[in-house]
């Protein structure tokens, strides 16, 4: 069964500071999608980043972009010049490409940024 | 931007009752998801729906649960009778197509008391 695991309950950063929120994975599978979810207070899922796994190239959104090591099964999320609307839980996924959108949560880390 | 919108944000409900969670999911969107997080807890699939038919379920879903689109714009979540470990949020998402990106709602809180 496919499992995600993040290690960090909790992290704080500085404003204008960059923090890296750690994930990792298993699956048997070859091919599937990893994302990052941030759930701010207002408690909506918001889509951060998404990989997919046969793209070698880390995905980058802004101010927001992946480690991705597919051979170690790691998915971290690196979030540069931290601001204060960034404070939110963070949630790494996964899913297989096919069939329906199962996407598999970690337990989240809830994301302080210190003025 | 358009948005998956929930009703009610927050439920209570008496264990044994039946509660029916709403969802208006984007509109041409064409598949359709419940989630649930029990408090301090991790996301879990629940569901997905697509052509007026579940395409998957969890082990989660049981007898007790059921989902209906009973129109063009509502996506439902029914729970026939209510346990005290059904509290948790409950998120309803959608995706234009099956690879496309979910959007999620608020979410809605059900607490079973």
């Amino acid at each position: 069964a496919q499992t995600v695991t993040q290690s960090q309950p909790e992290m704080s950063v500085q404003e204008a500071e960059t923090v890296t929120l750690s994930c990792t994975y298993d699956t048997s599978e070859s091919d599937y999608y990893l994302f990052w979810y941030k759930q701010p207070p207002s408690r909506q899922m918001i889509l951060v980043i998404r990989q997919e796994a046969y793209k070698q190239q880390n995905a980058t959104e802004n101010r927001f972009s992946v480690n991705f090591q597919k051979a170690a099964k790691s998915f971290s999320l690196k979030i540069s010049d931290s601001q204060l609307g960034d404070a939110a839980m963070y949630f790494c996924a996964y899913r297989i490409i096919q069939g329906a959108q199962k996407l598999v949560f970690g337990q989240g880390t809830r994301l302080t940024i210190n003025p | 931007e358009p948005e998956v919108t929930q009703t009610p944000s927050h439920q209570v409900t008496q264990m044994g009752q039946e509660v029916i969670l709403r969802c208006v999911p984007i509109s041409n969107h064409l598949y359709f998801y419940w989630y649930r997080q029990i408090l301090g807890q991790k996301v879990e699939f629940l569901v997905s729906f697509y052509n007026n038919e579940i395409s998957e379920k969890s082990e989660i879903f049981d007898d007790q649960f059921s989902v209906e689109r009973p129109d063009g714009s509502n996506f439902t979540l029914k729970i026939r009778s209510t346990k005290l470990e059904d509290s948790a949020m409950y998120f309803c998402a959608s995706s234009l197509e099956g690879n496309s990106p979910l959007h999620f709602g608020n979410g809605t809180r059900l607490t079973v008391t």
